[in-house]
């Protein structure tokens, strides 16, 4: 069973240009978040997504970023316009649900993107 | 809103020494609490999940433990090698009926453990 799948691993962009990150949960997961690490700094929490719905997205900045996680496919986190304060690693994690009885509770996460911004 | 703060923020032991990494959180009411480890430029491998009925966790020469009224865990490690030196982080996640589901995750103790 193939762990939690993020590509790319490191991604340079362009101030202005726009960064695809892609996370495809483990098999038999549908629940996905995502977090970001800024240098020298803790996980933060950005989104929390199920299939085609957006749960919990307190974490975002209010423009420029975006995440979805269609019914088929992996899940990608947009970033519009970037700008240097985006450099980061961005990680993805997955659980099999999000419901008490259900499953142990336990995220399970990728190996992350660093996307670093020129 | 739930806090979480790891102590020491660094720590640099000989090899073989036992060892105690603290975690606090705000709010009691969580649903359970993950111990991670980071390499640098790495991610994150999960070491020990602890239930919010739980009191501790072992596997191998790590065990971690859970004091929820306190809002305290600890994690262990016994005869530390220089294997062991990376970041430990603490998360906790809060259970909202379903709504939110998200880990906090605390500061992170960054641990050295000399040959």
């Amino acid at each position: 069973n193939a762990g939690v799948m993020q590509n790319p691993r490191h991604l340079v962009r362009r101030r202005g240009q726009e960064a695809r990150l892609r996370c495809s949960p483990m098999k038999g997961h549908s629940h996905v978040y995502w977090y970001r690490q800024l240098p020298e700094e803790g996980l933060k929490f950005m989104v929390y997504l199920q299939k085609e719905n957006i749960i919990d997205e307190s974490g975002m900045p209010k423009e420029r970023f975006s995440a979805e996680f269609p019914k088929e496919g992996p899940s990608i986190l947009r970033i519009q316009q970037v700008v240097r304060g985006d450099s980061a690693a961005y990680f993805c994690a997955s659980s099999p649900s999000g419901h008490r009885g259900s499953d142990t509770g336990e995220l399970f996460f990728g190996e992350g993107s660093r996307l670093t911004v020129l | 809103k739930q806090e979480v703060t790891q102590i020491p923020a660094a720590l640099s032991v000989p090899e073989g020494e036992n060892l105690v990494l603290n975690c606090s959180f705000t709010d009691s009411a969580i649903y359970n609490l993950q111990w991670f480890r980071q390499d640098p430029g790495k991610g994150l491998t999960s070491l020990l999940l602890i239930q919010s009925s739980q009191r501790e966790q072992t596997s191998g020469r790590l065990n971690a433990s859970l004091d929820k009224s306190s809002g305290r865990s600890t994690l262990y490690i016994a005869a530390s090698q220089p294997g062991d030196s990376a970041t430990y982080l603490c998360a906790v996640r809060t259970y909202y009926g379903g709504a939110t589901n998200k880990l906090i995750f605390g500061t992170g103790t960054l641990l050295a453990v000399q040959p």
